[in-house]
């Protein structure tokens, strides 16, 4: 079973489209994250969900909207896409607590064209 | 604010040889370190993690590293590297309070046959 999945997998759009990505862990973790990787390999944190509320928001444009039905899902939803927006897109989760190993999915790589 | 700096953006070694790559990282505060690792077209997958105790951390495929505080460095070291080792490498730190987790840039290391 897979701990952290991400649908979909790939994903092209053309500029101005909204476009959603989904995420479900089932490791019964109480914190969710969306982290977003540019064409550097460089990972930057955008969104940290602890039991459904909002607690880590970075310097995000605001066409971005994560939204957290419940603990287990965190989807993020982008509208108006730019060229610039594509990357690949990460969900994990965690404990709570700083040192607490955050998992992974496997990605969700966006080309906006 | 913490942050990390990978000193190499690239390092190739030859199969069976020694590896070291290097991080350093800057922070007011005590803080926990983390070594991922990142397969292509994969998510990160934790490696070792230093939290405290003994400084010289022992993780998963014969990886270890060492917590140097007076040189605010922790270093990953493999003593023999395998071409299934070939992936990007991030190290990472996080203060002990809520803060998110900060990736370095990553180092890609290629192993040659």
């Amino acid at each position: 079973d897979t701990a952290v999945s991400q649908t979909p997998k790939y994903l092209v759009t053309q500029m101005g489209n909204d476009k959603s990505i989904k995420c479900e862990q089932n490791l019964g973790h109480d914190t969710m994250y969306w982290y977003k990787q540019d064409s550097k390999k460089f990972l930057k944190i955008m969104f940290s969900y602890n039991n459904k509320e909002l607690i880590i928001n970075e310097t995000v444009p605001n066409r971005f909207s994560p939204k957290s039905p419940d603990k287990a899902h965190l989807n993020l939803h982008i509208n108006s896409l730019e060229l610039g927006d594509s990357a690949v897109y990460f969900c994990a989760s965690s404990q709570q607590g700083a040192g607490n190993t955050i998992y992974f999915g496997e990605g969700s790589w966006l080309t906006v064209v | 604010a913490q942050s990390v700096t990978q000193l190499d953006s690239q390092v190739p070694v030859f199969e069976e040889a020694p590896v070291e790559l290097r991080c350093n990282y800057s922070s007011s505060v005590s803080v926990y370190l983390f070594w991922y690792v990142q397969y292509p077209n994969q998510g990160l997958q934790l490696l070792l993690k230093y939290l405290s105790g003994s400084t010289l951390v022992k993780g998963i495929n014969g990886f270890e590293a060492e917590f140097n505080k007076s040189q605010t460095s922790f270093h990953l070291r493999k003593p023999s590297v395998h071409i299934s080792d070939t992936a990007e490498y991030f190290c990472a730190v996080s203060d002990k309070g809520n803060t998110p987790l900060v990736f370095g840039k990553g180092t890609r290391l290629s192993v040659i046959a």
